[in-house]
Order: C-alpha cells, then structure tokens, then sequence
C-alpha cells in the first residue's frame, strides 16, 4: 500500500509568518513530487513540483525534498490570507499521483 | 486555450439510478485520470486511462464503476445503480504523456445521491 501522511491541521499562522507543511511517503523509489493547493469547493491546482534532493524555490514557496529520510515540505514565506487552503502532497507511484488528506492552513490577518 | 473541462457540474441522482461523468482533457493530453473526493478527504486515485485503452484502474471499485475513453469524445466515469456512499466530487485531471507527472485537474463533477 502507498502512502502518503500529512497531519491535518488545521495549521494557524499570523500574516506575514512562514508556514510549513510536512509530507512523508512510504515508498523509496518515487521520483516526483508535487504540491497542489485547493480552495474550498474548488479543484487542486499545482503550486510547485520537484524531483531531486534539496530546496526549490518558486517566489515565496520554498519545496525541500529529502530522499533518504523520505521527506517533503513546503515552507510559504510571508503568507496571506489569500493562502489559506488545504495543500496535499502528492507523490508519483508508477502511473499514478498519490495524495496524501492534505493539511488545512489558516493565515489569520 | 480551454483547460480540463468537465461535466456536469453538479449531477443529482435518487438511489439506483445511473451516473455519466464526462471528461475532456486539455488540448495536447492524450492521458485522463479520474480521482474521487469524499466530503473532508483527500483524492483518492480510480483509473488511468489512454485513448481506447485502460492503463491502470487498481482504484476502481470492482463493482457498478467503469471508466472508458474512446477514440473521439470525451472519457467517461460511469457509475451504475448508485449509493448514497457514491456521493462525491469526481476529478479528471490530464496529462501530456505517460505516467503521472504534471496533472492538470478539471473543475470536478460533485454526485449527490439522495
């Protein structure tokens, strides 16, 4: 069974904080990961995606991925309220997407 | 430029009746997927689908579900004799080329079973 674990939140955080949110998937072998973002009755839609070991910045998203330790984040810089969301992992496993429940994130102004 | 367009959007159906869920994926994309949102849950992957062919469809329920996606028109999830449990939001995402990687998800078709 694949897996992918994110805790649920929700995560509080005052505008203009970091937040951080966490990922940990089951398998070694993935090679892709991926960050969506989903507004309440909304679709997910794709912030950030990244491949190899370390950080990847994309303007105040940061990913940072850690193979061996099987370990994906995603740090917002100075958030906003236009943030609050619930944001899933999603891994890649073979011919498919995993996500993970998603954790709901709340920017409070 | 249309995205993943999908439909319905809403779709209401009284137990026992059947649901069609129609997906067209983004010009360029020969890949769908079909992923299903239970309310308060993350998605959850059903199938994988080329055109004429089924890739992967380890997520499908074995029983009243089916998926295909013809040589013209769109991919359908097809839904038999539905359930109250049935009641969610259906996504079609797409892709460009095989196996998962960048997805690109439609507005999503939301089942309500009475």
């Amino acid at each position: 069974q694949k897996e992918v674990e994110q805790n649920s939140g929700p995560l509080s955080v005052p505008e203009g904080a970091i937040a951080s949110l966490n990922c940990t998937y089951s398998d070694r072998g993935s090679q892709s990961f991926f960050w969506y973002r989903q507004y309440s009755g909304k679709s997910p839609e794709l912030i950030m995606s990244i491949y190899s070991n370390g950080d990847k910045e994309d303007g105040r998203f940061t990913a940072q991925l850690n193979k061996a330790s099987q370990y994906v984040s995603l740090l917002i810089r100075d958030s906003q309220p236009s943030d609050s969301a619930t944001y899933l992992c999603a891994v890649s496993y073979g011919n498919k997407l995993v996500f993970g429940a998603g954790t709901i994130l709340r920017v409070k102004s | 430029n249309a995205g993943v367009m999908q439909n319905p959007r809403h779709l209401v159906r009284r137990r026992g009746q059947e649901a069609r869920l129609r997906c067209s994926p983004m010009k360029g994309h020969s890949h769908v997927y079909w992923y299903r949102q239970l309310p308060e849950e993350g998605l959850k992957f059903m199938v994988y689908l080329q055109k004429e062919n089924i890739i992967d469809e380890s997520g499908m329920p074995k029983e009243r579900f089916s998926a295909e996606f013809p040589k013209e028109g769109p991919s359908i999830l097809r839904i038999q004799q539905v359930v109250r449990g049935d009641s969610a939001a259906y996504f079609c995402a797409s892709s460009p080329g095989r196996g998962a990687n960048v997805l690109t998800f439609g507005a999503g078709s939301r089942l309500t079973v009475l």
